[in-house]
């Protein structure tokens, strides 16, 4: 059965500062998804990683994924207060099903 | 494009009640899903669509049903509602995985917020 753990659970951290989200996966899976959900509202996707060592980036943000170490890491650079938000990672089952199994989550606040 | 709709956006029941859940999406999407989010638990697959007049059980489908009649709808049943159905529920719809898709993700919407009394 396929677990997704993230940690932190929570983050805050101060403007201008860097962290990192950790995303681990029990099972083989060639698809990790990263969503970001502010209070209130929807998922909205941020990355769709589909190899072995892929790296994507978009402004402060970067993704990247390990399969051997069956992990992902959400890259902050230079935190503003905009980037507050809840973070998920979402990991494919194996078989090409496009189920998905979330973590449960890390709920970033930063600080101005 | 209106991307992926839901309706009602928030519903109170008593327990026992029944309702159902909406869903549409106007992407010409193949697969469907339906998640619940509850506080501390991430997202949870109810049940999946992967097209129209077929469904598949997800990690917590006790207590729903859902149908799949047309392609662009996809709906939740409660057949009597508990207490521990209180939760938002997200709707989401992916394009076909075909062979040369590598830029697909979920796409989501914006919840139905359900209370049972």
């Amino acid at each position: 059965e396929l677990k997704v753990e993230q940690n932190p659970l929570f983050l805050s951290m101060q403007e201008g500062k860097n962290y990192t989200i950790y995303c681990n996966y029990s099972t083989t899976s060639d698809r990790l998804y990263w969503y970001r959900q502010d209070p209130g509202k929807s998922l909205e996707s941020l990355f769709v990683l589909l190899s072995n060592g892929a790296v994507k980036q978009e402004g402060r943000l970067m993704a990247s994924l390990d399969t051997k170490a069956r992990l992902s890491t959400l890259h902050i650079t230079a935190a503003v207060h905009d980037l507050s938000a809840t973070y998920f990672c979402a990991v494919e089952s194996r078989g090409g099903s496009e189920k998905l199994v979330f973590g449960k989550g890390t709920k970033l606040t930063v600080n101005p | 494009n209106a991307g992926v709709t839901q309706t009602p956006k928030f519903q109170v029941l008593k327990t026992g009640q029944s309702m159902t859940l909406q869903c549409a999406q106007d992407m010409n999407h193949n697969s469907m899903y339906w998640y619940r989010q509850d506080p501390g638990m991430g997202l949870r697959l109810i049940y999946y669509s992967a097209s129209e007049g077929t469904t598949d059980k997800g990690e917590v489908p006790d207590g729903y049903n859902v149908s799949r009649l047309k392609k662009q709808n996809f709906l939740l049943g409660l057949e009597s509602a508990a207490p521990s159905q209180t939760s938002v529920y997200f709707c989401a719809s992916s394009q076909d995985r075909g062979r040369w898709t590598y830029t697909d993700t979920q796409y989501f919407g914006p919840g139905t917020r359900l209370t049972v009394l």
